[in-house]
């Protein structure tokens, strides 16, 4: 069974902090992936790695900044937390052969205040 | 640049009662269509993908070229149908991206 945790369910920032989120996979994936899940606007990605090291841009990277250091971890770092980063963030993963089912973590909600 | 629509954010339908969650899709190539579902308090997981033509749960979805749709049916709804729904759209090639809907959010009244 596939599991992707995230490192924390719910977590409180103050604005200006810098905010690191975690995410951790077991399943040898090469993909992962981070979402933003806002009410009314769906899912959008942030960024994606498809391999160590190795990340691209997605449609709302602004604010944001990823590592990936080793495959089974894909951090995702808010340098300047702001508070229209209030959010559910979700990572997922995938595997390159089946790229297209992407398996998701519980999610982090963070409040930026 | 693709693009997916799901026109109703709500949807509530009567147990029993047909349900089609709609969805449209804007793309230039060959594109690959798929439901995501988020039941309450769980995590987002695949429904089905149109290749594969499988019906899950009793929910079919057909990949409609010319009209660019790919609508999600099932004849009977249930209560536990209720959840959160996005259609998703991959564009293939080393893209690994998928491309989500805003999602709707199927209620199924008892």
């Amino acid at each position: 069974d596939v599991k992707v945790t995230q490192s924390s369910r719910y977590l409180v920032k103050r604005t200006g902090e810098k905010v690191f989120l975690e995410c951790v996979q077991d399943m040898d994936h090469e993909n992962m992936f981070w979402y933003r899940q806002d009410p009314g606007l769906g899912l959008r990605l942030i960024y994606f790695s498809y391999d160590v090291k190795m990340k691209e841009k997605g449609d709302i990277p602004e604010g944001y900044s990823v590592s990936r250091e080793k495959k089974e971890r894909f951090s995702l770092i808010l340098e300047s937390a702001s508070t229209n980063q209030t959010s559910m963030y979700l990572c997922a993963s995938s595997f390159v052969g089946v790229s297209y089912e992407q398996y998701f973590g519980p999610g982090t909600r963070l409040t930026v205040t | 640049a693709q693009r997916v629509t799901q026109p109703e954010k709500l949807l509530s339908v009567f147990k029993g009662a047909p349900v089609e969650l709609k969805c449209n899709y804007s793309y230039s190539g060959s594109p690959e269509l798929f439901w995501y579902v988020q039941y309450s308090r769980q995590r987002l997981q695949l429904l089905l993908r149109h290749i594969s033509r499988e019906s899950i749960k009793g929910f079919t979805a057909d990949l409609n070229k010319g009209e660019t749709s790919f609508h999600l049916k099932k004849p009977f709804a249930q209560e536990e149908d209720s959840a959160m729904y996005y259609c998703a759209l991959n564009s293939g090639g080393s893209n690994y991206k998928l491309t989500f809907g805003k999602g709707t959010l199927l209620t199924v009244n008892p």
